[in-house]
This record gives structure tokens, C-alpha cells and sequence, in this order.
């Protein structure tokens, strides 16, 4: 799987929107861009994930760049209960549900009162 | 969705016990499921890829003597740390996927809460 590199920490104002980087410059054309948090003592939650377009669901915003070589994941309107570990990974396709995950270090966001 | 449950949620144990930890996919069957673990302050490593109805894939440096991992069933691994340490001591996560839909190649892994294992 293709690395990604991401800003160690950042914060934002509750109820801003938080805008989280992630470059993966290398990225293959079968690789999706999948986005997890980590909030402390808990296991990895799924957030959203995309190949090419931007999507959004309920959690958040994914936009991806036309090369796809970085994307950013949107929190409209962050909360206190955001703030948590946040990992851009890079999956292949053609192995699909079954392939691993692959975690870096994330980026650990602190969403300030 | 797709839920994925991991028992127990925390063990304290003493060095040389044995410990096994359930991982559990409960609305759906899968054939696959993974195994991490997260040392404090540091990411998740994959430890081995459990598939049903045969052996686990370990990753490098792994000890699969130690580590043992049993996929009987479509919605159940599990993970026995045999003879634990103290240096076992970790945050061990489980995650499935649900490989059902027109594009499986696409479905997310979902995780449990983990398993706090404490040898003293």
C-alpha cells in the first residue's frame, strides 16, 4: 500500500470546521483514500473513504485532489468529542475487503471549547 | 451497520497465564478478520490476518507460537496470548469486514473496542 504523511497535531474552535490534510503522493489507481479516528482507549471508528470523487456522509466531508495525490477530510462543525487521532490510510481494491489497514501515526486533532 | 465486538474489555493477569481474547462480527459473516496491536503512545501494527477454516497470516515478527489465532467460525476469532508477559502488555483490536454488496472490494474494515491486557 502506498504511504501517506500527515500534520502531527492540530486544533480548532468547537464548532468550527476542522479541515484535515493528507498527502499520498504515490497512490496507485486501484487505491482508495480511507479516513479512521482513534478517540483514546477505544478502537479505530470508520469514517468515510473515497477513489476519486468527493464524498460526504453523515460524519464528515472528503474532498480528493484531481491527481489524487493528497486529500483533505472536513468536519463541518467540530466538537469536543472530535477530538481524537485521526489516520488517512490508502487501501488497494483489488484485494478488497481483505486487505489490511496499514496506520501511520495520524494526525491528532484537539477541538478547543 | 456492521458491528464488530471484542471480549473481554480489559484483563489483569499474572505473568505465565494464558489469555484469550474473542473477536466477534455480529451482523454480518466474515471470512477474514485482523488482528492489531497498540502500544501506548504509538499507532496500530497489524499482528496477523485471521482467515476462516485456515491458518493465520503473521506479520514479520510475530510469534505465531505465541500468539495463537483460531477462526472456526464465519462470525468468530479468536486471539490466545499463551504464556503472557509482562512485555505483552498492549491495546490488542480486532477489525472485519462485511464482503457483501455489488463492490466488496470497497467495504471498511469496522473494529472492536479492544482488549486492555495487563500482565503483572
Amino acid at each position: 500500500d502506498a504511504k501517506t504523511t500527515q500534520p502531527t497535531s492540530m486544533d480548532c474552535a468547537e464548532g468550527r470546521a476542522a479541515n484535515l490534510p493528507c498527502n499520498h503522493s504515490t497512490i496507485s489507481g486501484n487505491e482508495y483514500v480511507y479516513w479512521y479516528r482513534q478517540i483514546h482507549s477505544q478502537g479505530p471508528q470508520y469514517i468515510i473513504h473515497g477513489l476519486k470523487n468527493n464524498e460526504t456522509n453523515e460524519m464528515a466531508s472528503l474532498i480528493i485532489t484531481e491527481d489524487r495525490k493528497s486529500s483533505t477530510l472536513i468536519l463541518p462543525h467540530a466538537t469536543l468529542r472530535d477530538t481524537a487521532v485521526y489516520y488517512c490510510i490508502v487501501r488497494d481494491l483489488i484485494t478488497g475487503a481483505n486487505s489490511k489497514l496499514t496506520f501511520g501515526k495520524g494526525i491528532t486533532l484537539s477541538v478547543r471549547p | 451497520g456492521a458491528v464488530v465486538s471484542q471480549h473481554p474489555s480489559r484483563v489483569i493477569c499474572k505473568s505465565g497465564t494464558s489469555v484469550k481474547i474473542e473477536c466477534r462480527s455480529l451482523d454480518f459473516q466474515a471470512t477474514t478478520m485482523f488482528w492489531y496491536r497498540q502500544f501506548p503512545k504509538q499507532s496500530l501494527m497489524l499482528m496477523a490476518t485471521s482467515n476462516e477454516g485456515s491458518k493465520a497470516t503473521y506479520e514479520q515478527g510475530v510469534e505465531k507460537d505465541k500468539f495463537l489465532i483460531n477462526h472456526a467460525s464465519l462470525t468468530l476469532s479468536t486471539l490466545t496470548v499463551t504464556s503472557a508477559h509482562p512485555e505483552d502488555s498492549s491495546f490488542y483490536i480486532c477489525s472485519a469486514s462485511s464482503p457483501t454488496g455489488p463492490t466488496t472490494g470497497n467495504q471498511p474494515q469496522h473494529f472492536g473496542d479492544g482488549t486492555r491486557l495487563s500482565i503483572l
